[in-house]
């Protein structure tokens, strides 16, 4: 697609609930990038892919927190037993290639992110 | 740990008035150094970006930031807004001994009047 797809745009669920985050990056970028803003907040890093494995997980809050990679393209960023703390916007970006490695000045693109909202 | 600060959380201003908003990073090591934005509704976008060479970057929509590192800072400069900049701007490090991730400093809401 034109840009970083992320759906839903909006989700609703209560305390306890499973959800799923959907991304679709630019085609052809190999690095994505799942982030977090709290209201009020830059956007806080969470996890990046290079490929379909998990370059760096370290942002991840803890581990009701996981995101697949799995064929390198679509990422899903899942949260189990969701809190009220949980209420961010997620949003994912994408890369060419890995950020910051070599000569190539690539930069990342950001989708329009899922506000999630946990009751 | 690296960390990105930006001390004005919200600025207001008129049309033809210049801006300029503060960053600066906790790390004195190799830095990449970045302005984002987010108008209204929309998605973050790139401004501008600092690699290496000239200190002086000038970006998109009459934008520039100046890299300063002796005082770890990467101010935002615009010598005449517009209602249009109206958005939110975020400035954002990369350092590599740190791994290839971007950390955000809060943003600067920005208003401009008509």
């Amino acid at each position: 697609g034109a840009g970083v797809s992320q759906t839903p745009s909006n989700k609703v669920t209560e305390k306890g609930k499973y959800v799923e985050l959907r991304c679709d990056p630019i085609s052809g970028h190999t690095a994505l990038y799942w982030y977090r803003q709290s209201l009020g907040q830059g956007p806080e890093f969470l996890i990046y892919f290079q490929g379909t494995g998990a370059a760096d997980d370290s942002g991840l809050p803890n581990d009701r927190f996981f995101a697949v990679r799995p064929e390198g393209s679509v990422s899903t960023l899942k949260i189990q037993r969701t809190e009220r703390g949980d209420s961010a916007v997620y949003l994912c970006a994408s890369s060419l290639m890995q950020l910051g490695v070599g000569t190539v000045r690539t930069e990342a693109f950001f989708g329009q992110g899922t506000r999630l909202t946990v009751v | 740990a690296q960390s990105v600060s930006q001390h004005n959380h919200h600025v207001i201003l008129s049309e033809a008035a210049s801006l300029e908003l503060g960053c600066n990073y906790s790390y004195g090591g190799t830095v990449n150094l970045f302005w984002y934005v987010q108008y209204p509704g929309q998605h973050l976008q790139l401004l501008l970006k600092y690699f290496s060479g000239d200190p002086l970057v000038k970006g998109i929509k009459g934008f520039e930031a100046e890299f300063i590192k002796s005082k770890f800072s990467f101010n935002l400069r615009k010598p005449s807004v517009q209602w249009s900049d109206t958005a939110e701007y975020f400035c954002a490090a990369m350092i590599k001994a740190a791994g290839n991730k971007l950390t955000f400093g809060g943003g600067t809401r920005v208003l401009v009047k008509p």
